[in-house]
């Protein structure tokens, strides 16, 4: 019964490589986030789909391509991974109703580019 | 510069010990939300805070809203092992863009 998942936990995987992260959520919400964590805790933002849509593209390098089959799911592909990209990457969904909304993460992909 | 300024960075205190920390902006927000992280995990909605002055309560736990909405505080009374995690300012920026404070790392010691 979990509300939002990620796959896989763990990644780790060489430089230039292509790698993809799941995301699935079966809170029935309409808006899905993908946030990358970097090596300080801090969180930010990177995109955001609603009903399919890409809303938010926070300049993200163009190697990060979001896809969304419906909207229970949001995947992230990463072409031609660099050193900088290690962090852990979160996904998150909400019901967006107006007013500040709640945000339900998952438990993380922790991404390690040797 | 951070939208959002989180004091204080690091905290480790001893278990039973008060605390506070701070969520402070020089922009006017009409609502803060906070979120605490445990290790391995993702950020988990505390509370949400809306209206100047507002104090909210979670069991130990408790939250205000500056008058002019521009700051905020946590404050833990007889802190407990289990209270240790990453807490998290966050406010949103248009319908869906919440952003985050860089965190203030708590520790409770046994």
């Amino acid at each position: 019964d979990t509300a939002v998942s990620q796959t896989p936990k763990y990644l780790v995987t060489q430089m230039g490589n292509d790698k993809s992260i799941k995301c699935e959520q079966n809170l029935g919400h309409d808006t899905m986030y993908w946030y990358k964590q970097d090596s300080k805790k801090f969180l930010k933002i990177m995109f955001s789909y609603n009903n399919k849509e890409l809303i938010i593209n926070e300049t993200v390098p163009n190697r990060f391509s979001p896809k969304s089959p419906d909207k229970a799911h949001l995947n992230l592909h990463i072409n031609s991974l660099e050193l900088g990209d290690s962090a852990v990457y979160f996904c998150a969904s909400s019901q967006v109703v107006g007013g500040a909304t709640a945000q339900y993460f998952g438990p993380g992909t922790r991404l390690t580019v040797l | 510069t951070q939208l959002l300024e989180q004091s204080p960075q690091f905290l480790s205190i001893q278990e039973g010990e008060n605390l506070t920390v701070y969520c402070n902006s020089s922009s006017v927000f009409s609502s803060l939300q906070w979120y605490r992280q445990e290790p391995g995990e993702g950020p988990v909605l505390l509370v949400t805070v809306v209206t100047g002055g507002e104090v909210k309560k979670l069991k130990r736990l408790t939250f205000q809203f500056g008058d002019a909405r521009k700051d905020s505080s946590l404050h833990i009374t007889a802190a407990q092992p289990g209270d240790t995690g990453l807490y998290l300012c966050a406010v949103y920026q248009g319908a869906q863009k919440l952003v985050f404070g860089q965190g203030t790392r708590l520790t409770i010691n046994p």
